[in-house]
C-alpha cells in the first residue's frame, strides 16, 4: 500500500507570515492532488500536479511537483486567517484505484 | 443546489442499532465513494461504484453493505453499529476512474455510537 506521508502535521502562525507543506511518498506517482477541507464540509480540490519539477500557483498558494514525483509541497505567501484549514494532499497509484490521502496538515492562521 | 448531498449531517445511535447513509449527486458523474475520516482526520476509501457497479471493496466489515440504485445514488447501511464506527463519513464522486479525476465530496455525516 502505497503511503503519503504529510508534515507538519500541525502549524500555527500568524497573518502575514509564509509556510510550506510537504507531501512525500516512496512511491512514485502519475500525479498528486492537493485538497483544502474546512471544518464541517467535505474536502475541496485546490490543484492536480502531474508532470515532474511542474509548479503551479493559485493566487497565494504555490504548488509543486518533485522532479521524481515521489513528493509535492504546498507553499502559502503571506497567510491569513481565512487559509486556515486541513490541508490533504492525495494520489492514486493506477487507473481504477481510489485516491489515497495522507494524513494532513492542520493550519492555524491568526489575526 | 449542492452537488454532493448526503443526509443525515448528524447520526447519533447506541451500540447495536442499524442505520443508513444517503448520497445523491446530480453532477452526471458516473463513479462514486465512501471515504470514513477518523477522529485524527485521516481519510481513508471504503467503497467505490462505478455506473452502479462495485469496483474498489477495500477491507472493511461486512457489517457495512453499499448500495448504489442508480448512478446517482450511493447509500451506505451499516448493521450491528459498533464504538469504533463512530467517524465523519463522507460521500464522493468524480466523472470516471481515472488517474487525475477531481473528486467532490459531501459535508459529511457525523456519525456517534454510544
Amino acid at each position: 500500500t502505497q503511503l503519503l506521508e504529510q508534515s507538519p502535521q500541525f502549524l500555527s502562525i500568524q497573518e502575514g507570515e509564509n509556510l510550506t507543506v510537504y507531501c512525500n511518498s516512496s512511491s512514485v506517482f502519475s500525479s498528486l492532488q492537493w485538497y483544502r477541507q474546512e471544518p464541517g464540509e467535505g474536502p475541496v480540490l485546490l490543484v492536480t500536479v502531474v508532470t515532474g519539477g511542474e509548479v503551479k500557483k493559485l493566487k497565494r498558494l504555490t504548488f509543486q511537483f518533485g522532479d521524481a514525483r515521489k513528493d509535492s509541497s504546498l507553499h502559502i505567501t503571506a497567510a491569513q486567517p481565512g487559509d486556515t484549514g486541513l490541508y490533504l494532499c492525495a494520489g492514486a497509484e493506477q487507473a481504477g484505484t481510489a485516491l489515497i490521502f495522507g494524513k494532513g496538515t492542520t493550519l492555524s492562521v491568526s489575526s | 443546489d449542492t452537488a454532493v448531498s448526503q443526509t443525515p449531517k448528524y447520526l447519533v445511535t447506541q451500540m447495536g442499532n442499524d442505520k443508513s447513509i444517503k448520497c445523491e449527486q446530480n453532477l452526471g458523474h458516473d463513479t462514486m465513494y465512501w471515504y470514513k475520516q477518523d477522529s485524527k482526520k485521516f481519510l481513508k476509501i471504503m467503497f467505490s461504484y462505478n455506473n452502479k457497479e462495485l469496483i474498489i471493496n477495500e477491507t472493511v466489515p461486512n457489517r457495512f453493505s453499499p448500495k448504489s440504485p442508480d448512478k446517482a445514488h450511493l447509500n451506505l447501511h451499516i448493521n450491528s453499529l459498533e464504538l469504533g464506527d463512530s467517524a465523519v463519513y463522507f460521500c464522493a464522486s468524480s466523472q470516471g476512474t481515472g488517474l487525475r479525476e477531481k473528486l467532490f465530496f459531501g459535508s459529511g455525516t457525523q456519525l456517534s455510537v454510544l
